[in-house]
């Protein structure tokens, strides 16, 4: 049964800060990972989709790698801003959705 | 998903015709969404629902779109006039309005030829 970890489990950082999430999963039998942001009361926000072939993808400030084989992924966000403070969410497809914990980012100005 | 079961399971249609996709949640989860997920594209959010009142329905692509939910429960996903550009895997989740967990169904593939 796959299982997805994620940690930290909150991070506070003053704005400007480099940081990075880091995801793990059991089963390296994916079809992809993606990135989700979560803003309270809102739905999910897919930031970055990595397919299992590849090992990163960019979107602006944001990096998110993937190494299969060691079941890890990381998202990279660079010169945090306030309005970067959310929930961040990894997930595997694997037959279905599957998510970890969530990472709760506060972006201190 | 936990307690969430969503039919059919798979939707083949012609181009054209009208589908109705169903969300089925297990009861107390006010809060219900709706996703879709192309091939090869990350999840989209499409609407989602307090009871049976739809707060943001910003995301749906198109007025060929419509969904509603009924009792505080089932909820219906209809798209109307299929397209080609609609095949993907239709999501439901539910949540409760007190925590940022949410629950997903397994899906509906729908493909429209």
């Amino acid at each position: 049964k796959q299982e997805v970890t994620q940690i930290p489990a909150a991070l506070s950082v003053p704005e400007g800060e480099n940081l990075v999430l880091n995801c793990s999963f059991t089963d390296s039998a994916i079809y992809n990972l993606q990135w989700f942001r979560q803003d309270p009361g809102k739905g999910l926000t897919s930031l970055l989709l990595i397919q299992s072939s590849q090992r990163e993808q960019t979107s602006g400030r944001l990096n998110a790698s993937l190494d299969k084989s060691s079941g890890r992924s990381t998202l990279y966000i660079a010169a945090s801003q306030p309005g970067d403070s959310a929930t961040y969410l990894c997930a595997v497809w694997d037959q279905n959705f599957v998510f970890g914990p969530g990472t709760r980012l506060s972006v201190l100005p | 998903g936990a307690g969430v079961s969503q039919s059919p399971s798979n939707k083949v249609t012609e181009k054209g015709k009208d589908v109705e996709l169903r969300c089925d949640p297990i009861s107390g989860h006010t809060a219900l969404y709706w996703y879709r997920q192309s091939l090869g594209q990350g999840l989209e959010f499409l609407i989602y629902f307090q009871g049976n009142s739809a707060p943001d329905k910003s995301g749906l692509p198109s007025d060929r779109f419509s969904a509603e939910r009924t009792g505080g429960s089932v909820s219906t996903l209809t798209i109307q006039r299929t397209q080609q550009e609609d095949s993907a895997v239709y999501l439901c989740a539910v949540g409760f309005p007190s925590t940022d967990t949410q629950y997903f169904g397994p899906g509906t593939r729908l493909t429209v030829l």
